[in-house]
């Protein structure tokens, strides 16, 4: 399995634009987490998925932030109207409730966003 | 909230010293993980605990479970520069739900 896949790795784009990344869930994962990790704040949970169900988007910034899951095998996190404040590296991670690797988190390699 | 603390939050140490992290959380967790994140990459899983008491071995690596399975410990005999990174633990208070994770350690080791 070629792993969590995130696209792309790295971003950089104005004030206002909008954002899109991606990942590509691990395949058979009922599980997908959005994190952001900064310098300040460390690992964030934006938001998690079940079996593409949004269960928790607590963490979530604020509206400027939506996250989709529209199958098993995609999902998006889109920032509209993006602001500086938003640089950070994005993680999505997956886990299954199943088998051997039961909960174990598999990362991607993270979006690398810089908003100027 | 619920939450994981993890403290120390820097730690520097000269090779071949032991090194140990820690984590805490106020109730009890139904299981906890380890990860570590080497410079520039991404948090890459080390090791689950579950049972109360657990401890793990993996080569130089000791991870322990609390006993009233509200704090886990990692600890790094005789540390070697391929141990630099950051080492996170993550939470789960129910079976299924999210992971917390712990503000994450960043080990320095001086060769």
């Amino acid at each position: 399995d070629a792993g969590v896949i995130q696209s792309p790795r790295h971003e950089v784009t104005e004030m206002g634009q909008e954002v899109t990344l991606r990942c590509k869930p691990i395949s058979g994962h009922d599980y997908l987490f959005w994190y952001r990790q900064t310098m300040m704040r460390g690992l964030e949970l934006l938001i998690y998925f079940n079996n593409n169900v949004p269960i928790d988007d607590s963490g979530m910034p604020e509206d400027r932030f939506s996250a989709k899951m529209p199958n098993a095998s995609f999902s998006t996190l889109k920032i509209q109207p993006s602001e500086p404040r938003d640089s950070a590296v994005y993680f999505c991670a997956s886990s299954s409730t199943r088998g051997r690797d039961w909960e174990t988190q598999y990362f991607g390699p993270g979006t690398r966003l810089l908003v100027l | 909230g619920q939450q994981v603390m993890q403290i120390p939050q820097y730690q520097h140490v000269q090779e071949g010293e032991d090194f140990t992290t820690y984590c805490n959380s106020s109730t009890t967790l139904s299981n906890i993980q380890w990860y570590k994140q080497r410079p520039g990459g991404h948090p890459v899983f080390l090791i689950q605990l579950v049972k109360s008491g657990e401890v793990k071995k993996q080569k130089r690596l000791t991870f322990q479970f609390g006993e009233a399975k509200k704090n886990s410990s990692l600890h790094i005999t005789a540390t070697q520069t391929t141990d630099v990174g950051t080492y996170f633990c993550a939470g789960t208070y129910h079976t299924g739900n999210q992971f917390y994770f712990g503000t994450g350690t960043s080990l320095t080791v001086i060769p």
